[in-house]
């Protein structure tokens, strides 16, 4: 079955710098690749998504980026703000028909001041 | 929109005790999630529903895990008998259908401790 791998597990950086956040997926199958937010006791909110059809999709400050060939997919933060301080999880689908998300064990990112 | 409400929030029980959780999923969904998410790690799936039919429940401890989905809308996860490991969230999620691609809604989840 899929198996998502993800890096760091904490990430500390500096307000106004950029934050990335990498993982890897094993089923080649998988062609959806969405990444959740959680803030502390909430509920995971998507934030952005990528189909496997496209290398790169952007939403403001909040990039991703997929690399099929490799099997790794990325999210990028720039010029963080205190806000952006969350746990952030990254997912696999391989939408063949039981079209299973699972999920990456999560990035604590730490805004600093 | 109504988002997925969930029941109870918190729950605190004894070890072999039982307990049920409360899903209803966002009007129209039909596909429904049970994830646990323990302490510090992501989501794993227990169980997911299309309609009131079982797509998914490898990864459910079925000689303790249950759950239902009666008329394809809300769902109720039981557990027992509850052990100590069984301390996590337990989050409900609904989408659309099963399509990948779907975005999936999860709602504040139902906090179990065993003790």
């Amino acid at each position: 079955g899929e198996n998502v791998e993800q890096h760091p597990s904490t990430l500390s950086v500096q307000e106004g710098d950029s934050a990335v956040i990498k993982c890897t997926y094993s089923d080649s199958a998988s062609n959806y690749f969405p990444w959740y937010k959680q803030e502390l006791g909430k509920r995971p909110q998507l934030i952005i998504d990528i189909r496997s059809n496209v290398g790169e999709k952007k939403d403001q400050r909040i990039a991703v980026t997929l690399n099929k060939t490799a099997k790794h997919f990325s999210l990028h933060i720039t010029e963080t703000q205190p806000e952006d301080s969350a746990v952030y999880f990254c997912a696999a689908s391989n939408g063949a028909g039981d079209d299973k998300i699972i999920f990456g064990k999560g990035t604590r990112l730490h805004i600093l001041p | 929109e109504a988002g997925v409400a969930q029941s109870p929030r918190y729950k605190i029980i004894e070890k072999r005790q039982s307990v049920a959780f409360w899903c209803n999923p966002i009007s129209g969904h039909a596909t429904l999630y049970w994830y646990q998410q323990i302490l510090g790690q992501g989501p794993k799936l227990l169980i997911q529903f299309q309609n009131n039919g079982v797509v998914d429940d490898s990864q459910l401890p079925k000689d303790r895990f249950s759950a239902e989905r009666l008329k394809g809308v809300d769902s109720t996860l039981k557990i027992q008998p509850a052990k100590l490991e069984d301390s996590a969230v337990y989050l409900c999620a609904s989408s659309q259908n099963r399509v990948a691609g779907n975005t999936i809604y999860f709602g504040e989840g139902s906090w179990l401790t065993v003790v």
